[in-house]
C-alpha cells in the first residue's frame, strides 16, 4: 500500500494564482482531512470529509475549497493564493472502525510558498 | 468547543535525562480520543499512541509512557532515558466523538536532546 500520497511536494505560486493540491489514499478510509502547519501554530484543520460527497469546514477554511467525489481522493483547491497561505499542507486519512480507529495516517506534506 | 493546550513550547535536556511533555485538553464530549504524534526533523508525522476516554490505564512502550488523568484533563507523555533520536516536535491531539473526524491538535512541543 502506498498509504497517503500528496502532490506536488513543493510549489511556488504568485499572489492571485489558483491551484489544486492533490491527496489520495489507498486504505479505503472513510475520513480524510487537510491541515496546514505554520511555525508555532501546530496543525490547524482546514477541511475534512467523512465520506464521498460529504465535506465540512475545519478551523481555518477561508480561501480553500474541497470536494470528495471518490473515497480515495480529496483535493484541496486554493482559489486565489495569498502570502498568508504560505505553509506546509498535510493530508490525512483515518477510519472510524478497526484496531486503529481514528488514527490519522498522514501524507508527506506539500510545502507551498506564495510570493 | 474542543481545545488542546501544550504549554511547553520548547524543552531542551541532556541525553539520558527523563522528560515529560504536558498536554491539557478541553471537550464537552464524554467519549473522546487522545493522541500523540511525533514530527522528527525530516518532517513526517508519526503516530505514537491513541487512548480513548474510557481507558485511564497508563501506557508504557519501551522508554515512552503516557499518563492519562481525566480528573485534570491531562494526557502527559514521558520519555525515560532520552536519546538524541528523540529530538522532534511532539503534538497532542483530541477527537471528540460528536465531531466525527475533526481532530484538533495542540501547538506542539519542540524537544531537543543534547548529547
Amino acid at each position: 500500500n502506498a498509504g497517503v500520497t500528496q502532490t506536488p511536494k513543493f510549489q511556488v505560486l504568485k499572489t492571485g494564482q489558483s491551484m489544486t493540491l492533490q491527496c489520495a489514499q489507498d486504505m479505503n478510509h472513510e475520513y480524510m482531512s487537510w491541515y496546514r502547519q505554520d511555525p508555532g501554530m501546530g496543525l490547524r484543520l482546514i477541511h475534512y470529509s467523512v465520506g464521498a460527497g460529504i465535506t465540512d469546514q475545519g478551523e481555518v477554511p477561508n480561501g480553500y475549497n474541497v470536494s470528495r467525489s471518490t473515497t480515495e481522493d480529496f483535493p484541496l483547491r486554493l482559489l486565489s493564493a495569498a502570502p498568508s497561505q504560505t505553509s506546509v499542507y498535510f493530508c490525512a486519512s483515518s477510519s472510524p472502525g478497526g484496531s486503529s480507529s481514528y488514527e490519522q495516517y498522514f501524507g508527506p506534506g506539500t510545502r507551498l510558498t506564495v510570493t | 468547543a474542543q481545545k488542546v493546550t501544550q504549554a511547553q513550547t520548547e524543552i531542551s535536556v541532556v541525553e539520558k535525562e527523563d522528560v515529560t511533555l504536558d498536554c491539557v485538553y478541553e471537550t464537552r464530549d464524554t467519549t473522546y480520543y487522545l493522541f500523540w504524534y511525533k514530527q522528527p526533523p525530516s518532517g513526517e508525522l508519526v503516530f505514537l499512541i491513541r487512548r480513548n476516554s474510557f481507558d485511564e490505564q497508563n501506557e508504557i512502550s519501551g522508554r515512552y509512557s503516557w499518563n492519562f488523568q481525566k480528573s485534570t484533563s491531562s494526557f502527559n507523555f514521558t520519555i525515560t532515558a532520552s536519546q538524541v533520536v528523540d529530538s522532534a516536535v511532539y503534538f497532542c491531539a483530541l477527537l471528540g466523538y460528536s465531531s466525527a473526524s475533526k481532530i484538533i491538535f495542540g501547538s506542539g512541543t519542540r524537544l531537543s536532546i543534547r548529547p
